[in-house]
């Protein structure tokens, strides 16, 4: 399997302009997840989605974030308009079940710059 | 409301030297038990979990960890490390009765001196 495939790896984009993150699951995980990550505040559980529904979007920093998984095998997050204060690493995992004895498989992440 | 802490933020050892990496949690039932490592630039990578049976679980990469109930600790260890294993170390809860998420503690970041 090759994992959870994130794209793109890094992006640097500029002050007020769109950006989309994107993720691939593992084939058969029906759990995804968002994470971002930043030195000051660690890793902050944005949003989850089960069965491509989202479940819990209360981390969501504000309305500029949107998450979407419009089928099984698929997530984007954007961020619009985008500011300095996003730029973070964002990272997407997903397990095989609801669960919680199932671990994570997170992706590499993206490495989000706004200049 | 259910917590994780990793009391330390850094820890520096020399290579060869054994390693314990200490997770505290807080909840009212047996959790759900997990240790990450994330090397630089990299996702997070799943070195083992607990969540019944013998509270010692051996791991990837020669680690283990040791659940003890009464202390509510989940403490990560290997009895002699690498200079490869010099990365973030992070511990996770998952909780039953309903939750779906895990809640990650703040990290230890272990460097490994020559």
């Amino acid at each position: 399997d090759a994992g959870v495939i994130q794209s793109p790896r890094h992006e640097v984009t500029e002050m007020g302009q769109e950006v989309t993150l994107r993720c691939k699951p593992i084939s058969g995980h029906n759990s995804l997840f968002w994470y971002r990550q930043t030195m000051m505040r660690g890793l902050e559980l944005l949003i989850y989605f089960n069965n491509n529904v989202p479940i819990d979007d209360s981390g969501m920093p504000e309305d500029r974030f949107s998450a979407k998984m419009p089928n099984a095998s698929f997530s984007t997050l954007k961020i619009q308009p985008s500011e300095p204060r996003d730029s973070a690493v964002y990272f997407c995992a997903s397990k095989p079940g609801q669960a919680n004895y199932y671990g994570y498989t997170f992706g590499s992440g993206t490495r989000l710059t706004v200049v | 409301a259910q917590s994780v802490t990793q009391p330390d933020i850094h820890i520096t050892v020399s290579e060869g030297a054994s390693l314990e990496l200490r997770c505290n949690y807080s909840y009212g039932a047996t959790p759900y038990l997990f240790w990450y490592v994330q090397s630089p630039g990299q996702g997070l990578q799943l070195l083992l979990k607990y969540f019944s049976g013998d509270t010692l679980v051996q791991g990837i990469k020669g680690f283990e960890a040791e659940f003890k109930r009464s202390q509510s600790s989940f403490n990560l260890r290997k009895p002699s490390v690498h200079w490869s294993d010099a990365a973030e170390y992070f511990c996770a809860v998952g909780f039953s009765g309903g939750y779906n998420k895990l809640i990650f503690g703040a990290g230890t970041r272990l460097a490994v001196h020559p």
